[in-house]
């Protein structure tokens, strides 16, 4: 297995951009995880799916930040529009049915918003 | 609700001594445990969980973490250090058997020195 993909593996944009980050969880998975990770924050949940319904967004910053999974295959984070304190890297992360199962991280998104 | 203590921002160890990392706990019920590594640009990786039992438990790249239940700690070992085992380490903590997220922690940052 590939792990957990994600695109593009690094984004620069001006203020004001729209900005959609992709991830492509394990096969067979069925939870998935959207993550933010700064200096200042540390590793923030932002938004989590089971079976591609959202599960909990409390912790999506603001309104500007959405997220979809279409399919069991592919989920988007869309930050519209951008800024400057957007700046920071986004993984995602899955894991198949179980609480006792490990979270698979993939490698991240690092953006800066300019 | 749940949570997990890491009470050291650093641990600097000498090259080929032993390493602890520390990790405390909190939640209602029974804990599922789970540490996971974190390189210079990279996702994080799983090395080890606490599902259930034998308390010591052994992991990746010759770590192993021991469960102490009256303690309510977790903490990560490893008997001789590497310069490549400098790292984040991150701790997380999920109840069981619920499925809600890893609740992480805010991590430790291993530095071992030649």
């Amino acid at each position: 297995d590939a792990g957990v993909i994600q695109s593009p593996r690094h984004e620069v944009t001006e203020m004001g951009q729209e900005v959609t980050l992709r991830c492509k969880p394990i096969s067979g998975h069925d939870y998935l995880f959207w993550y933010r990770q700064t200096m200042m924050r540390g590793l923030e949940l932002l938004i989590y799916f089971n079976n591609n319904v959202p599960i909990d967004d409390s912790g999506m910053p603001e309104d500007r930040f959405s997220a979809k999974m279409p399919n069991a295959s592919f989920s988007t984070l869309k930050i519209q529009p951008s800024e400057p304190r957007d700046s920071a890297v986004y993984f995602c992360a899955s894991h198949g049915t179980g609480s006792y199962n490990e979270q698979f991280f993939g490698p991240g998104t690092r953006l800066t918003v300019l | 609700a749940q949570s997990v203590a890491q009470p050291e921002d650093q641990v600097n160890v000498a090259e080929g001594n032993p390493l602890t990392v520390k990790c405390t706990y909190s939640v209602s019920g029974n804990p599922y445990l789970f540490w996971y590594v974190q390189y210079p640009n990279r996702g994080l990786q799983f090395l080890l969980k606490y599902i259930t039992g034998d308390n010591l438990v052994k992991g990746s790249y010759g770590f192993e973490a021991e469960f102490n239940k009256s303690q309510t700690s977790f903490h990560l070992k490893k008997p001789s250090a590497l310069v490549s085992d400098s790292a984040l380490y991150f701790c997380a903590v999920r109840e069981a058997p619920g499925n809600t997220p890893l609740v992480f922690g805010k991590g430790t940052r291993l530095s071992v020195i030649a």
